[in-house]
């Protein structure tokens, strides 16, 4: 089955400590997202790449940053996690020419900042 | 900039039907969505909903959309305690296929 992957789905990290998350699809999206999901809240996009153009959210921090190395990965760095940084980071992915522009999601990943 | 909102909470007994309600704010949506989380899971989409449209069904979800109040409601047939969840309403409004997410209706479905 076409899917988007995450792993880990839990990933526990000390305060300071760099850290990557990954993604994976079998879908062929040229269009790959990154949100961040603290508990009990709505998910907030921090990156999106169109194909290899990245485009950054305007209030995400320097902190964030992503890389797409080809059409099927992508990874989310964060270079210094602080304590605020724990929450669930949920790749997403969809096509430009769908013009519907349904996001399909991955499992998430469970980042603890320690 | 856009908005979405939603009821934080909504509790039905098995059997009954669901309603779940969200209002939007951006006039030029094309479509809106909505997607269910299961607790510790990403998110599931569901349906989803041209702006052309007034209502849409899909097995025991419908979808109703009422664009001149820009109010959007999921019903669920018969709800089951495998409907308990998270559900987001989110808005698209073209571009470079931004959704903008409501903060979510936790759904608990009791006996």
């Amino acid at each position: 089955d076409a899917m988007v992957i995450q792993n880990p789905r839990y990933q526990v990290t000390q305060f300071g400590k760099p850290v990557t998350l990954s993604c994976s699809q079998t879908l062929n999206h040229n269009v790959m997202y990154w949100y961040q999901q603290k508990s009990s809240q709505a998910p907030k996009l921090l990156f999106h790449y169109y194909d290899k153009d990245f485009n950054n959210e305007a209030d995400t921090p320097d902190n964030f940053q992503s890389r797409r190395p080809n059409t099927s990965f992508c990874f989310l760095d964060i270079r210094s996690p602080g304590l605020g940084d724990a929450a669930m980071y949920l790749c997403a992915t969809s096509t430009k020419e769908s013009p519907s522009g349904e996001q399909y999601f991955g499992p998430g990943t469970r980042l603890t900042v320690t | 900039g856009e908005d979405v909102e939603q009821s934080l909470f909504l509790s039905v007994r098995e059997g009954d039907s669901s309603v779940i309600n969200c209002t939007y704010t951006d006039s030029s949506s094309t479509y809106l969505y909505w997607y269910k989380q299961e607790p510790g899971a990403g998110l599931q989409l569901l349906t989803y909903i041209f702006s052309n449209m007034d209502m849409k069904q899909d097995q025991r979800l419908t979808v109703l959309l009422n664009k001149k109040d820009k109010h959007l409601s999921l019903r669920i047939a018969d709800t089951q305690t495998g409907d308990s969840a998270i559900y987001f309403c989110a808005d698209f409004s073209g571009g470079y296929n931004k959704l903008i997410f409501g903060a979510g209706t936790r759904l608990a479905v009791h006996p």
